[in-house]
């Protein structure tokens, strides 16, 4: 079975600073890796995913995460947060083939943006 | 917009009680998730259809089933509730078993209250 884990449940950062978003796996097989967003009342909106190839992938609004197999991560990072940055942020991992889709969740890190 | 619909938005019930939600996937989807959110458990894996069978199970109650129908939709039944089955909860579709599907749409989530 794979596990996640979100180190931190809150991160605060003001506006217009990097920040990172911590993510680590565990999975006795490969995996496949996700970023989550949840907005305040609302559903989950993926943010990223990586399944094979390049270890750098980015999203539209400027978050890039970086696989990296022997630490077992997946940390999350934008170079200048905005204040509509504010939300929830999960890590999700889900394993190849039939019937193993699902994805397992870590607890949510809640990024917090302050002008 | 992701596309997934679910009703209700919010169902306050007693304990005892049973319920139904509603999820529709997004237009040509076959696979159906269900997953539970609570702030002690965090999002946790329910229940997998695809294409009207049932692909996988996770941490679902006895207490709770579900089913897919023939023109996809799906539905989550809730019984005997208890105050501790308050929670939200979350339907995703995803493309199904091809190759590179592995993204999954999220609705917005039935908020059930359990008094």
């Amino acid at each position: 079975a794979q596990s996640v884990t979100q180190l931190d449940s809150q991160v605060p950062v003001f506006e217009e600073a990097p920040v990172e978003l911590r993510c680590n796996y565990s999975s006795s097989v490969s995996v496949y890796l996700f970023w989550y967003v949840q907005y305040p009342n609302q559903g989950l909106q993926l943010l990223l995913k990586y399944l094979s190839g390049s270890t750098l992938v980015e999203s539209i609004n400027g978050f890039e995460a970086e696989f990296n197999k022997s630490q077992t991560s997946f940390h999350l990072r934008k170079p200048s947060v905005h204040i509509s940055d504010t939300a929830e942020y999960f890590c999700a991992v889900s394993r190849p083939g039939t019937g193993r889709r699902a994805l397992t969740f870590g607890s949510g890190t809640r990024l917090q943006v302050q002008p | 917009d992701s596309g997934v619909t679910q009703t209700p938005k919010h169902l306050i019930t007693a304990t005892g009680q049973r319920v139904t939600l509603r999820c529709s996937p997004r237009s040509g989807d076959l696979s159906v998730y269900w997953y539970q959110q609570s702030l002690d458990q965090g999002l946790q894996f329910l229940i997998h259809y695809y294409n009207g069978e049932e692909r996988a199970k996770g941490n679902i109650l006895e207490r709770f089933s579900a089913q897919q129908f023939p023109d996809l939709h799906s539905e989550l039944n809730l019984s005997s509730l208890e105050l501790g089955d308050s929670a939200l909860y979350f339907c995703a579709s995803s493309v199904g078993e091809l190759a590179g599907s592995y993204e999954q749409y999220f609705g917005p989530g039935t908020r059930l209250t359990v008094t």
